[in-house]
């Protein structure tokens, strides 16, 4: 079993429509969590981190569900510009495990008009 | 702040050939890591730092090898490449802030093996 699985997509949406994406990881002593985004043949770029107590930036809101191990990121009013491939990343904190994330394989969005 | 940058951008290697690829970070950040990026595997870790003088195996360590005598660099050598090393290698780097290890990725060096 993978440690952070994403469902691969594509999502295919029309502008303005509201998109969900899940993740789940399987390392219980996870403790720190992220949705990057990545545009194609670019970097991967942190979109936002994900608290427990859930959070919302603009269009964008985050969840974490511990108990389960689930995370998800929503996105409302899609824009075109919205088109990429979000990635769901976690992190044991402490010791040596700084600077060691671990990524999910990534789901593609493309808005259309 | 340049931020993170990599070099080269491009790289042909033929199989056996060795190389270095580049990374340096300016933002004077503890952690850096290398990772390697294959079509539907997501981004796997190769290795990491967690400081100057620091390196540890990540994921897919076998036929790569670094070393951080510095804060600001951290390259990533290719001992007798492979065709299997075929894929796009980024560094980042990354510092704790309220408990958090946020990374910063640089823009990747794609490279193809012969």
């Amino acid at each position: 079993r993978k440690e952070v699985e994403q469902d691969p997509g594509p999502f295919n949406v029309p502008e303005g429509a509201t998109v969900a994406f899940n993740c789940t990881y399987s390392n219980s002593a996870s403790q720190s969590f992220f949705w990057y985004r990545q545009d194609c043949r670019k970097e991967p770029k942190l979109l936002m981190s994900v608290y427990s107590s859930g959070n919302e930036d603009g269009r964008f809101t985050a969840q974490l569900n511990r108990a389960s191990q689930y995370i998800s990121l929503l996105i409302r009013d899609s824009k075109l510009s919205d088109s990429a491939t979000y990635l769901c990343v976690v992190n044991v904190l402490g010791g040596t495990s700084y600077g060691k994330l671990t990524f999910g394989q990534g789901t593609i969005l493309t808005v259309h008009p | 702040n340049a931020g993170v940058t990599q070099t080269p951008k491009f790289q042909v290697l033929k199989t056996g050939q060795s190389m270095t690829l580049q990374c340096a970070q300016d933002m004077n950040h503890e952690y850096m890591s290398w990772y390697r990026q294959d079509p539907g595997m997501g981004l796997r870790l190769i290795h990491y730092s967690v400081g100057a003088g620091i390196t540890d195996q990540g994921e897919v360590p076998n036929g790569y090898n670094v070393s951080r005598s510095t804060t600001e660099d951290f390259p990533l050598r290719l001992l007798s490449a492979a065709p299997s090393q075929t894929s796009v290698y980024f560094c980042a780097s990354s510092y704790l802030s309220a408990g958090r290890d946020t990374q910063y990725f640089g823009p990747g060096t794609r490279l193809t093996v012969l």
